[in-house]
């Protein structure tokens, strides 16, 4: 079946250092991949998505290419601010899964001044 | 534009006993689901209507769970009796019309009901 798979945090960083994400899947056909983003005590939101190969998700600073070839979906960002502090979700929706998102373990990120 | 809502945001219950959660989804959005997340995890689908019709309730307990979207606008799920290991974070979560936007449409969450049991 679907699955999704992504680094374990937490990741650490120091403000304005660069991030990474890393997200890969296993599905059949060309799913949708998105990265949703749960800050403390909040629901998650979505922060982008890719629909077809090859597509550039952005928003925020946040980018992600949905890479075919390599079943990957990795989340960057140039420079992370302390507000940036959250867990983040990788997760795909199946052409044959009604929409159904499967997500991934959730990585934590934790920005320091 | 209000977002999906959610109640209670917290509840705690002794095992055995039942509790239920409400969820109303965005105006006009046809698709309703409800989420697991447990500490740590993902969240993972418990149950997905069509209106208020069920798509997938394949991962439902259904021995102790059962959701209802009666008019297709606002749902409930409902825990009767509840385990230990039902502790976790209920979403619910809506999207337009799975019918037109299908697997590319984005589900806009709500901020989840926090459940312990005791």
């Amino acid at each position: 079946g679907d699955s999704v798979t992504q680094m374990e945090g937490p990741v650490t960083l120091s403000e304005e250092a660069f991030l990474t994400i890393n997200c890969t899947y296993t599905a059949t056909g060309y799913p949708s991949l998105f990265w949703y983003v749960q800050y403390p005590g909040e629901g998650l939101q979505l922060l982008l998505k890719a629909t077809k190969a090859d597509d550039k998700g952005s928003n925020k600073g946040f980018e992600a290419t949905y890479r075919k070839e390599t079943t990957s979906f990795h989340l960057e960002k140039g420079s992370v601010q302390v507000s940036d502090s959250a867990v983040y979700f990788c997760a795909l929706s199946g052409y044959d899964s009604w929409g159904k998102l499967q997500f991934g373990a959730g990585t934590q990120v934790v920005v320091t001044p | 534009e209000a977002g999906v809502a959610q109640s209670p945001r917290y509840k705690i219950i002794e095992k055995r006993q039942s509790v239920a959660f409400w969820c109303n989804p965005i105006s006009g959005h046809a698709t309703l689901y409800w989420y697991q997340q447990i500490l740590g995890q993902g969240p993972k689908l418990l149950i997905q209507f069509q209106n208020n019709g069920v798509v997938d309730d394949s991962q439902l307990p259904k021995d102790r769970f059962s959701a209802e979207r009666l008019k297709g606008v606002d749902s409930t799920l409902k825990i009767q009796p509840a385990k230990l290991e039902d502790s976790a974070v209920y979403l619910c979560a809506s999207s337009l019309d799975l019918r037109t936007s299908g697997f590319t449409d984005t589900q806009y969450f709500g901020p989840g009901t926090r459940l312990t049991v005791l």
